[in-house]
């Protein structure tokens, strides 16, 4: 089975730009996190998308954006870009099993901001 | 809002010693994770726990989700090269769903 899949890998942005950031789930997982890390917050829950719909968010700037489209699919934008959106941005599929929710990671893209 | 304290921060053994490293939260939880995440790459799931008292060995690691539910521990016995990375764990609530909470991360170095 495939796992978590993210593109692009590696992006290099400057201040004020706009950038989208994809993600595929695993295939049957319905809901779809993202994380920030950061050598100095490490890993931040951004938001949860499950069904299309926004499921739960994090503490970030509104700025930070996603959607899910019907196939799961996910995307994260940043808009206005900072110095300090630059990060290892990772996404999760998760699906309920019975007992509970496991998130499996994808690669992550670093984003460096110039 | 929630907080996990993961400790320790880092350690350098030998190869074939073991390992043990812990966290604990200012709140309940209902599930713990462990992850281990190579430089570059994202975590990989090691270990999940869903009940309190749980105890799961996965190979030569094994967890355990505290009796409290604000704990968990990670054990990895017989330490190869390989096991070289860093350790995270990871928690949900009963009022977060699915979002995870993180350790900061415990940095295992193996000395061959």
């Amino acid at each position: 089975k495939a796992g978590v899949t993210q593109t692009p890998r590696y992006l290099i942005k400057t201040r004020g730009q706009q950038v989208t950031l994809s993600c595929s789930p695993i295939s049957g997982h319905r809901s779809v996190s993202w994380y920030q890390q950061t050598p100095g917050q490490g890993l931040q829950f951004l938001f949860e998308y499950f069904s299309e719909t926004q499921r739960n968010k994090g503490n970030f700037p509104g700025r930070f954006s996603g959607r899910q489209f019907s196939n799961s699919r996910s995307e994260m934008n940043v808009s206005t870009l900072e110095l300090g959106d630059s990060a290892l941005y990772l996404c999760a599929s998760s699906k309920w099993t019975g007992v509970g929710e496991t998130q499996y990671f994808g690669p992550g893209t670093r984003l460096l901001v110039l | 809002g929630q907080q996990l304290n993961q400790s320790p921060q880092s350690m350098f053994i030998q190869e074939g010693e073991d390992v043990s490293m812990n966290c604990t939260s200012s709140s309940i939880f209902n599930t713990w994770l462990w992850y281990k995440q190579d430089p570059g790459e994202g975590p990989v799931l090691l270990i999940a726990l869903y009940k309190a008292g749980e105890l799961t060995s996965n190979g030569r690691l094994t967890a355990q989700f505290g009796i409290t539910r604000k704990d968990s521990f990670l054990n990895i016995s017989a330490s190869i090269p390989s096991d070289v990375g860093i350790y995270f764990c990871a928690g949900s609530g009963e009022t977060s769903g699915s979002r995870l909470t993180f350790g900061e991360g415990t940095q295992l170095t193996v000395n061959p």
